[in-house]
């Protein structure tokens, strides 16, 4: 029984093309997220949705777009991709106020 | 959010304890030390978290010195398994707190036989 799934593990595509990660959770936790760590390794936070509402947003370009269809749901959209894209993608969720439960990652390879 | 500051990185032999040092001075009153580790091509694992007592669990011991400024995360018989990025972050951990989890490079532990 995975807690935070992520689907795909991997995904190879080529410039300019559109993809989706897609995220869901059954902890019944309110809060998702999506990270992002490059190759230099660092996590960085890109969005937060609870109970389906945007509550972070950091500075990531807006070729990315977040869609949560219900709490259990976080998926992300990636228009126009580039090679800067290539990345980890980590979703987590978590109830506000307490620790995250990590999916096990998007490796994101653009060609 | 406080930062933190760790070494960036440290040897330990299996069986041994593992004791991880993390600096967070500025740290305030309702801020909470949490600790998550990330093993090679996984997601990041909670690992503990306190605010100003000491703590224990199935993984780890987290110690906090009494002025909070420091904590020290102690592995107590490490394993091979062990070998992952850990990270030591600081955060408010109130129920009506989005804030968010912040990252820093971390001390990449290896476990050696």
């Amino acid at each position: 029984d995975t807690a935070v799934s992520q689907t795909p593990k991997y995904l190879v595509t080529q410039m300019g093309n559109d993809k989706s990660i897609k995220c869901e959770q059954n902890l019944g936790h309110d809060t998702m997220y999506w990270y992002k760590q490059d190759s230099k390794k660092f996590l960085k936070i890109m969005f937060s949705y609870n109970n389906k509402e945007l509550i972070i947003n950091e500075t990531v370009p807006n070729r990315f777009s977040p869609k949560s269809p219900d709490k259990a749901h976080l998926n992300l959209h990636i228009n126009s991709l580039e090679l800067g894209d290539s990345a980890v993608y980590f979703c987590a969720s978590s109830q506000v106020g307490f620790g995250y439960t990590f999916g096990s990652g998007t490796r994101l390879t653009v060609v | 959010d406080a930062k933190t500051t760790q070494p960036t990185s440290m040897d330990c032999a299996e069986g041994r304890a593992a004791n991880l040092p993390c600096n967070h001075s500025t740290i305030s009153g309702n801020e909470y030390v949490y600790w998550y580790r990330q093993i090679h091509s996984q997601g990041p694992q909670y690992i503990i978290h306190g605010l100003k007592n000491n703590e224990t669990n199935e993984m780890a011991s987290l110690i906090i010195t009494e002025d909070r400024k420091s904590s020290t995360l102690i592995l107590p018989h490490a394993t091979l398994r062990d070998t992952a990025v850990y990270y030591c972050i600081v955060r408010v951990g109130t129920t009506d707190s989005w804030g968010k989890f912040q990252f820093g490079a971390g001390t990449q532990v290896v476990v050696t036989p």
